[in-house]
Parts: structure tokens; sequence; C-alpha cells
């Protein structure tokens, strides 16, 4: 079975640039969240779809993070205009909803870079 | 709001124990997860714990809780230099909430 994966693996981009991630969960999995690691800091929650909803977006920084999941397979995170704060490792996880733990899978992470 | 508090740093001799802390602030706190990062890959699973529970052994892994004091531990018996890497301690209050994660302790083992 094919874990979660993420694209592009790493990323530089100019301050004022878009940049959009792209996460493809495990086949099946209804849950998928976004999460963000500012260097030395703290993994933080970002966004949860299930399916195709936005359960729960509490963790978008601002405006400028659109996260889309068509059809409730893979997911977007697009970042317009990037600004330096915005550099980081974005991890994909998804879950089932039948699992006792919930235990959620990661991906290997896009790493930003905003120069 | 929810807070998870960790160590950054562990250096342990290759054969010797290592065991890495986290207290976390969230009574409601219904699961609690070690998560290990090598260099380049994502978040492995090594292990979860309950909140009624207060250990869980698995292989070289030891998870001790106490829910009073609201600190998690995690032992690895006989760390190899293998074991080296990021562990994060994370909680969730429910099934499908999102993880609360520490940030993470830099476990180097000295061969």
């Amino acid at each position: 079975e094919a874990g979660v994966t993420q694209f592009p693996s790493h990323s530089v981009i100019e301050k004022g640039q878009t940049v959009t991630l792209r996460c493809d969960p495990i086949s099946g999995h209804d849950n998928l969240y976004w999460y963000r690691r500012v260097m030395g800091k703290e993994i933080k929650f970002l966004l949860h779809f299930v399916k195709e909803s936005k359960q729960d977006e509490s963790g978008m920084p601002n405006n400028r993070f659109l996260a889309e999941r068509t059809g409730g397979t893979y997911s977007t995170l697009k970042v317009q205009p990037a600004e330096l704060e915005d550099s980081g490792v974005y991890f994909c996880a998804s879950s089932q909803r039948q699992t006792y733990s919930y235990e959620q899978y990661f991906g290997p992470g896009t790493r930003l870079t905003v120069t | 709001g929810e807070d998870v508090e960790q160590s950054l740093f562990l250096s342990v001799r290759e054969g010797d124990s290592s065991v890495i802390n986290c207290t976390y602030t969230d009574s409601s706190s219904t699961y609690l997860y070690w998560y290990k990062q090598e260099p380049g890959a994502g978040l492995q699973l090594l292990t979860y714990i309950f909140s009624n529970m207060d250990m869980k052994q698995d292989q070289r892994l030891t998870v001790l809780l106490n829910k009073k004091d609201k600190h998690l531990s995690l032992r690895i018996a006989d760390t190899q230099t293998g074991d080296s890497a990021i562990y994060f301690c994370a909680e969730r209050e429910s099934g499908n909430t999102p993880l609360v994660f520490g940030k993470g302790t830099r476990l180097s083992v000295i061969a």
C-alpha cells in the first residue's frame, strides 16, 4: 500500500511568488491534515479535511494560504504571495475514520524556502 | 491553549537506555503519541497510549504516562545508532481532532 506522498519535496521561491504544494493521501482515507514546522519550533496544525469539506481551518495563518481538496482525493495548499516567514516544512497526514486510534500517517513533507 | 513541552536534545551512548520526557497542559487529552523523524523522512508513529493507561511496552520501547502530572516519557532500551532521530511528543483530545506537537527532542547516539 502506498503511503502519503507530497510534491515537491523542496521548493525555493522568492518573496511575493506563488507556490502550490500537493498531497496525495493513502487511498480510502477520508481525513486529510496539513501541518507546518517552522525551523526549530513545534509542528503546528493548519487545517483538516473530511473528504472534500474543510472540517477545521483554525490553524491557517492568514488569507494568503488556500487549501483545496477537490473530489476528496488529493489536496493542494497554495501560498500566494509567499512571505519570508512562510519558510518551513509542510507536512500532510491522512487517517481513516474507522480505526480506533485514528492513527495519522504522515508524508515526507515539503521543505519551502522563501528568499 | 494547549501546550506540549519537551527537552530539545539528548545524547546517549550506544547500548544505554534513552529516556525522552514530555509534559502537556491539556487535561482532556485522550491520546498521546510518540513520533520519530529521521533525516529527510516524514513522521513515523512509534507508539501511542490512551489516557486511561499508565504504561505501554512494545519491544524496546516503554511509554509511561503520569496523568496527574501530565507527564509522558519514552524509554528506548539498548539504544542503537539507528535510533538517532528527532522524537516528537503529541497529544489530541479525541478521535479525529488535530495533533498538538512538542518541538521535538533530537536524540544523538554515540557509538
